[in-house]
Parts: C-alpha cells; structure tokens; sequence
C-alpha cells in the first residue's frame, strides 16, 4: 500500500513570495492535516481538511491556507513569506472519526 | 488548551537496559493519546495508541489519568530502538478535534 506522498521534496524561495505544497493521501483516506515543524518548536497543528472542507485551523495566521480537491488530494498555500516559515511541513491522512494519523515524508520549504 | 511535556529531550542507555521515555499531558476533555517515532532518515510513524492496550516492538504505554501521564516503557533495550519518540495528544471529540498536539521529543539513543 502506498503511503502519503509529498511534493516537492525541498522548495527555495525569497522573502514575500508565494510557496504551494501538495500532499496526496493514502487511498480511502478522506482527511488530510498539515503540520509544521520548525527549528525550535516542534510539531505544530496547522489545518485539517475532511471531504473538502475546512475543519480545524490551528494558530497560524490567514496566509497560510489550503484546499483539498475531490481525489482528496490536498495543497497548502503560504502567502508572504517570511524567514520564520522556513521549516520542515509535514502532511498526514486517516479517516474522519478515526485519530490515527498517517505522515509523509514532508517538504522542506527554504525562505531566503 | 491542551499540552504534552516529555521533559527529557535526550535519553542514553544501553543496550539490553529498562528504558522509559516520560510524557505528561494538560487536557480537560477525552483525550487520546499516542506514541510516534521516527527513525534516522524515516517518516513519522505510529508506535502505539492508549486505547489499543497493545505492545508495539516490545514497548507499553499506560494511560495513568490520575497523574496525566503516558510513559513509554521497555523492558530491555535494542539498538534499533535508537529514535526520535514524540507523545502526542487528541481530542476525542471538541473544538479541537482532528488535531495532534505533539510534546517536543525524546532523542532515544541505545549504546551497544
């Protein structure tokens, strides 16, 4: 069985441009979650989609943003960016109703 | 607002030694609890969960709601134990459901 993927593996940008990460799910799994992990601070709730919709956000602010398509396939947006979004983002998926989650490898975003 | 602690960020034993990586949470609700590793050049990947009641590569957890905590045990070490470990907590069903909240990590290393 295939596991989460993530795409692309490392990504480089500059300050104030934009950085879209994309995340497929395992098959017959329905929610996608974001994580970030940054230098320092750990494993951090970032969003939660379920059938497409939105369902939880955790602290961060409006810039970063997502959506999930109808293959459950899921992309994460972050506008303006800044130097403290360099991090390691880490994508999962599972079943809604279930707490498992099952993670990616993860994208290395780079802010210079 | 909910919180996991694992106060040791470094653990050293050897092998064939107990070892037992701590893990205290905060949370009014139902919580949930997990243990993931991630091994050297790995993925994050599931260990075990409280409500399982299982053993995973020898390791056991039990949830003690009284104390707040979730210990991960082992009775005798491997060297392939050598991992990062994250204690992670969910919500079993509230405002925050479908989130994980992650303690910081315990770098478990096992000398030979």
């Amino acid at each position: 069985e295939a596991g989460v993927t993530q795409s692309p593996t490392h990504l480089i940008k500059t300050r104030g441009q934009q950085a879209t990460l994309r995340c497929s799910p395992i098959s017959g799994h329905t929610s996608v979650y974001w994580y970030q992990q940054a230098l320092g601070l750990g494993l951090q709730f970032l969003l939660w989609y379920d059938e497409g919709e939105e369902r939880n956000r955790g602290n961060f602010p409006p810039r970063f943003s997502g959506r999930q398509f109808p293959n459950y396939s899921s992309e994460l947006n972050v506008n303006a960016l800044e130097l403290e979004d360099s991090a390691l983002y880490l994508c999962a998926s599972g079943l809604a109703g279930f707490n498992e989650q099952f993670f990616g490898p993860g994208t290395r975003l780079t802010v210079l | 607002a909910q919180r996991v602690t694992q106060p040791e960020k470094l653990l050293s034993v050897f092998k064939g030694a107990p070892v037992e990586l701590k893990c205290n949470y905060s949370y009014s609700g139902s919580p949930e609890l997990f243990w993931y590793v991630q091994y050297s050049r790995q993925r994050l990947q599931l260990l075990l969960r409280h409500i399982s009641r299982e053993s995973i590569k020898g390791f056991t957890a039990d949830l003690n709601k009284g104390e707040t905590s979730f210990h991960l045990k082992k009775p005798f070490a491997q060297e392939e134990d050598s991992a990062m470990y994250y204690c992670a907590l969910s919500d079993a069903g509230g405002t925050s459901y479908g989130k994980l909240t992650f303690g910081q990590g315990t770098i478990l290393t096992v000398h030979p």
